[in-house]
């Protein structure tokens, strides 16, 4: 069972806005831990898609954007494309100063 | 451009030991953090554990701890996981992190290994 909790599955149509959830507790990210996703497309090893809870790398499309407030976070994707279809983790730190990630949510494009 | 390119996909049998290999290149190899985390068959990410190629200062995750070693060799710009004993319960993806100094506020990892895959079957 993972630290932090994220919903197994979304889906949306082409075009549509989803958004993925990312539950903590206070000894992680209501602890003051950023949070930061991974998005990782089938066969591939998974790569930085946010960081420090709402910051874009460069590359990253202006369509993911994140947030955090209190013990969870969230990803949102809008504009949904088909090659967003990919499994997306969270991760953030807890209070033992080791990192800890979300099971991870499987995204469906329909 | 920052690069960790890891050693290719193992084949072992129970009790074999294992060394893989994660070679770091485009930056300063012993300036950077490199992490391990395991991926299973179908299941998320686990953090395993963290070496700073400057002065081996390692940290393990509790779950890892004495399951396996993680160490460098900043001559070959080079970070390493092994077993002593492998077990079935092993088998899985191996992929290595890179980050660069600690933050209070917790580091995200970038970039990562294209992963080495770990199969452990008699």
């Amino acid at each position: 069972q993972s630290v932090l909790t994220q919903p197994p599955s979304v889906s949306g149509a082409p075009g549509q806005r989803v958004t993925i959830s990312c539950t903590g507790s206070s000894s992680n990210i209501g602890a003051g831990y950023d949070v930061h996703w991974y998005q990782q497309l089938p066969g591939t090893a998974p790569k930085l898609l946010i960081y420090g809870n709402s910051n874009r790398p460069s590359g990253v499309p202006d369509r993911f954007s994140g947030s955090k407030s209190g013990t969870s976070a969230s990803l949102a994707i809008t504009g949904l494309q088909a090659e967003d279809e990919a499994d997306y983790y969270c991760q953030s730190y807890d209070s033992s100063l080791s990192p800890v990630f979300g099971g991870g949510t499987k995204l469906t494009v329909l | 451009e920052v690069q960790l390119v890891q050693s290719g996909a193992e084949v072992k049998k129970p009790g074999e030991s294992l060394k893989i290999s994660c070679k770091g290149s485009g930056y300063s190899f012993t300036s950077y953090w490199i992490g391990w985390v395991r991926q299973m068959p179908g299941k998320g990410l686990e953090w395993m554990g963290i070496i700073y190629p400057g002065d081996s200062d390692t940290r393990y995750s509790p779950s890892f701890q004495g399951q396996v070693t993680i160490s460098a060799d900043k001559s070959i710009s080079t970070a390493y996981l092994q077993w002593s004993s492998l077990k079935a319960s092993d088998t899985a993806m191996y992929y290595c992190v890179g980050f660069g100094e600690l933050l209070p506020t917790g580091n995200w990892f970038d970039p990562w290994g294209q992963g080495t895959l770990v199969t452990v079957s008699s």
